[in-house]
């Protein structure tokens, strides 16, 4: 089975500033993703950033990017720049194959706050 | 946006009732899954449909099943409610490929 960790249920940084969420995961398949979505308080799961585990390069996506240790099983997302629209619940999440479609597994989200 | 829509956006029931909850998904999107997101919690995965059959499975019990339509929309139905079903659900799209499209979710409480 996989699983999700998420180890700081909340985080809190000053606007311009950057920020870094934690995430680790376990899992014994070789193919998988790794995602961060957010969900603001609207509750629309929206998706930040996408890691094939098959990549070393870490993703990078405007002022998101990861760092990813796949021999870890670590993916921790960093935020810079941090805006006040950043503010919201923020979950890793690991993706398998299904044949067709795929499976999510979630973390318990981390919530942060962008501070003016 | 991510084009896909939910409703109801809040329903209250009561213990031993049933629920339908609808989803419509972005044109194409042949394959649609539904999560369970209680209070605090993240997401669970219930079930997924392909072409209109069931092709993967959470860790939930009969009571959940669902449907798929050929017009991209799908159901949740859940029988007999449990004080413990009260979450939120979010219907999620894709067109196989490994990114999900998320609909803004429906609350449900049950008393």
């Amino acid at each position: 089975a996989q699983t999700v960790t998420q180890s700081q249920p909340e985080m809190s940084v000053q606007e311009a500033e950057t920020v870094t969420l934690s995430c680790t995961y376990d899992t014994s398949e070789s193919n998988y993703y790794l995602f961060w979505y957010k969900q603001p308080p609207s509750r629309q799961m929206i998706l930040v950033i996408r890691q094939e585990a098959y990549k070393q390069q870490n993703a990078t996506e405007n002022r998101f990017s990861v760092n990813f240790q796949k021999a870890a099983k670590s993916f921790s997302l960093k935020i810079s720049d941090s805006q006040l629209g950043d503010t919201a619940m923020y979950f890793c999440a690991f993706m398998k194959p299904l044949g067709i479609g795929n499976q999510f597994y979630f973390g318990t989200g981390t919530s942060l706050t962008v501070i003016p | 946006e991510t084009g896909v829509t939910q409703s109801p956006t809040h329903l209250i029931k009561t213990r031993g009732q049933q629920v339908t909850l609808r989803c419509s998904s972005q044109s194409g999107h042949n394959t649609v899954s539904w999560y369970q997101q209680a209070l605090g919690q993240g997401p669970q995965f219930i079930f997924q449909y392909y072409r209109e059959e069931e092709n993967g499975r959470g860790n939930f019990p009969p009571r959940f099943s669902g449907l798929q339509f050929p017009n991209y929309s799908s159901e949740l139905n859940v029988n007999a409610l449990e004080l413990d079903d009260s979450a939120l659900y979010l219907c999620a799209s894709t067109i196989a490929g490994a990114e999900l499209f998320f609909g803004e979710g429906s609350r449900l409480t049950v008393l």
